[in-house]
């Protein structure tokens, strides 16, 4: 079962705008973490943001801020003054306290174009 | 800069073949993962490695193996390579376990089987 959704193909921003990316996941653990990952055209993975699941506070790393509701299990990322060097492909991602498994599970990405 | 580095960077190679992908973690970081990237799968998780044991597997493939050494440099052997073997290949350490813990990406292998 998909347990990570982004359901935004492709996104156009203008410079110095904000922007929020959604990702919606589905989990029955009560101890979870999540994460943002930036992977520009070059194909490396970047963190971004983290959010744990029992953090009161929403994560803010600079101009990257979570908008976490989780009552609604969404964790949206909102990217403050977008800038060129914003866009690339964007992967929400989460990592369950149980199972045993320390992996990773990745949304199918969502690219964000920044005009200028 | 994620202090992960992989080599090497682009692989190419011919169906039938034996490659071998080389990790080393960042300093002090005891956990390596291994994920694969293809435009059909996406990001898929292969295998973990924590302080030189298998911790965890993913969707490896028989035919892929691999191991993490004393110095915690991890390798991964991809053999009888097959076309849908083409992809992007990740190793990602954290310093400990835990859902907690960040993963920090090298900047991968990029895979191309003829």
């Amino acid at each position: 079962a998909q347990k990570i959704t982004q359901t935004q193909p492709g996104m156009f921003v203008q410079e110095k705008e904000a922007v929020t990316l959604d990702c919606t996941y589905d989990t029955s653990d009560q101890s979870y973490g999540l994460f943002w990952y930036k992977q520009p055209s070059s194909g490396e993975m970047i963190f971004l943001i983290y959010q744990g699941s029992y953090d009161e506070q929403n994560a803010t790393e600079g101009r990257y801020s979570l908008n976490f509701q989780k009552a609604r299990k969404s964790a949206n990322l909102v990217i403050s003054a977008s800038q060129l060097g914003d866009s690339a492909m964007y992967f929400c991602a989460m990592r369950e306290a149980q199972g045993g498994s320390e992996k990773l599970v990745f949304g199918k990405g969502m690219k964000l174009t920044v005009n200028p | 800069d994620s202090g992960v580095t992989q080599t090497p960077k682009h692989l190419i190679t011919a169906t039938g073949q034996r490659v071998t992908l080389r990790c080393s973690p960042r300093s002090g970081d005891l956990s390596v993962y291994w994920y694969q990237q293809s435009l059909d799968q996406g990001l898929q998780f292969l295998i973990q490695y924590y302080n030189g044991e298998e911790r965890a597997k993913g969707n490896i493939l028989e035919r892929f193996s691999a191991q993490q050494f004393p110095d915690l440099h991890s390798e991964l052997n991809l053999s009888s390579l097959e076309l849908g073997d083409s992809a992007l290949y990740f190793c990602a350490s954290s310093e400990r376990q835990g859902f907690t813990e960040t993963q920090y990406f090298g900047p991968g292998t990029r895979l191309l089987v003829l």
